[in-house]
């Protein structure tokens, strides 16, 4: 079956601009993430949607992070005013968790985010 | 809170070698999960193995293997017979329950395998 997708594959913008990531989860999956991967930082978590319970935050780094999940599918990621140290490559996962914490997480492509 | 250590930043070989990459990894829980994630230069993350804490069998899947030891808190990847294909990143990772689902990831072990 199709794997997880995102959009845009490359994004470069201006700063203090705003940009939206998209995320499609595989299908049937009830759990979706957000990470991100910079060269300082390595790979760190942003956020996590579990079904219809509340999001957990604890991972964006600033208030100008944003996400939201549609319908229990598609994300969102929103960047507002974005700064150079945004620029890394934001990816999504999702896990057919029932409620597990402990599910493989299947990654798509990322996006490439370049702030200018 | 959770850590894992890939000490080896970069490896080359030459096409055919074994080449083991390390993972050292520290929790408190003794619950927990571990992986490997390939990445290779397209940059999708590729799911390899999951291991629970309470399965220390090693695992054998074509040329990969994985041994993983309890007492020295490591999760080993090994490649036998390496091949060009196999050049990528690749990450160890760990996720505790009740650790709100995150997945705590080593720097990553570039591999370079040449002809």
């Amino acid at each position: 079956g199709a794997g997880v997708s995102q959009s845009p594959s490359n994004k470069v913008t201006e700063k203090g601009k705003d940009v939206e990531l998209r995320c499609d989860p595989i299908s049937g999956h009830t759990a979706l993430y957000w990470y991100r991967q910079s060269l300082g930082q390595g790979l760190e978590f942003l956020i996590y949607f579990q079904g219809n319970s509340a999001p957990d935050k604890s991972g964006l780094p600033s208030d100008r992070f944003s996400a939201e999940r549609t319908g229990g599918s598609v994300s969102t990621l929103t960047i507002q005013r974005t700064q150079q140290e945004d620029s890394a490559v934001y990816l999504c996962a999702s896990s057919s968790s029932a409620g597990a914490s402990t599910d493989t997480q299947y990654f798509g492509p990322g996006t490439r985010l370049t702030v200018l | 809170a959770q850590k894992v250590t890939q000490a080896q930043t970069e490896i080359s070989v030459v096409e055919k070698e074994d080449v083991t990459l390390d993972c050292v990894y520290e929790t408190r829980d003794t619950t927990y999960y571990l992986f490997w994630y390939k990445q290779p230069p397209s940059g999708e993350l590729v799911f390899l193995i999951r291991r629970n804490s309470f399965d220390e069998q090693n695992e054998i899947s074509g040329r990969y293997s994985w041994n993983f030891q309890k007492s020295t808190s490591s999760f080993n990847f090994t490649i036998t017979a390496s091949q060009v294909v196999d050049s990528a990143v690749y990450f160890c990772a760990l996720i505790i329950t009740g650790g709100g689902n995150k997945l705590t990831f080593g720097t990553g072990t570039q591999l370079k395998v040449e002809l």
